[in-house]
């Protein structure tokens, strides 16, 4: 079965530098999710769109953005990177209905701010 | 918000052996309570959950229990096997936002 895809899968980027993290979601799934992940912490919600509209924010820093497209792929921008910037990303998809709550999560794209 | 907290953040166990992981939540509203295993360098990945209206599920040598009332859910892994090691996630999923509250989750290692 198709799963949810990231790219890159790793990134090196220096600090204060911009980088753009993309998310394929399950085919028919119209929801999109994206965690963060420190090291030995659990994933952190950051932003989710659903119908390429923002559905609920978490803890998204104001330096970063994203957005869903019309092919439900989404991308989170993150400029004025900083050290601590440095975390696992993760991009997951759900399909919305009544009964619908399963989040699926792609591989994870590691950044890593220098 | 949302608290969920996970215990032990640490379990191991001898091969064929139970594993009972435990968590708790904060928020009554709180309808669905999702597992994740998450091995090293990959994204957590689903392995059970259960609704509210639910008191119990199974799915081969997974199973997960939910105790409303007194606001805990738990995951029970028998027969564990070497492959099972890993971090366990549990997470919950409160009212009308889609967002998930991750508990800190625990190391499992599975000893041969």
């Amino acid at each position: 079965a198709a799963g949810v895809i990231q790219s890159p899968r790793h990134l090196i980027k220096e600090k204060r530098e911009t980088a753009t993290l993309k998310c394929y979601p399950i085919p028919r799934h119209d929801t999109v999710y994206w965690y963060q992940q420190g090291p030995g912490q659990d994933p952190q919600f950051l932003i989710s769109f659903y119908e390429k509209m923002q559905s609920d924010k978490g803890s998204i820093p104001d330096r970063f953005s994203a957005q869903q497209f019309s092919d439900y792929h989404s991308e989170l921008n993150m400029s004025s990177l900083e050290l601590g910037d440095s975390a696992l990303y993760f991009c997951a998809s759900s399909k919305r209905t009544k009964r619908g709550y399963e989040q699926y999560f792609g591989p994870g794209t590691r950044l890593t701010v220098t | 918000g949302e608290n969920v907290e996970q215990h032990p953040s640490t379990l191991s166990v001898q091969e064929g052996d139970s594993a009972v992981i435990k968590c708790t939540y904060s928020d009554s509203a709180s309808n669905y309570f999702p597992w994740y295993k998450q091995e090293l360098g990959k994204g957590p990945q689903l392995i059970i959950d259960i609704r509210s209206n639910v008191g119990e599920k199974k799915d081969q040598r997974i199973a997960v229990t939910l105790n409303k009332t007194a606001k805990h859910f738990s995951l029970h892994i028998t027969e564990t096997q070497p492959e099972d090691s890993a971090v366990y996630f549990c997470a919950s999923l409160s009212g009308s936002a889609r967002q998930l509250t991750f508990g800190s989750g625990t190391q499992l290692t599975v000893l041969p």
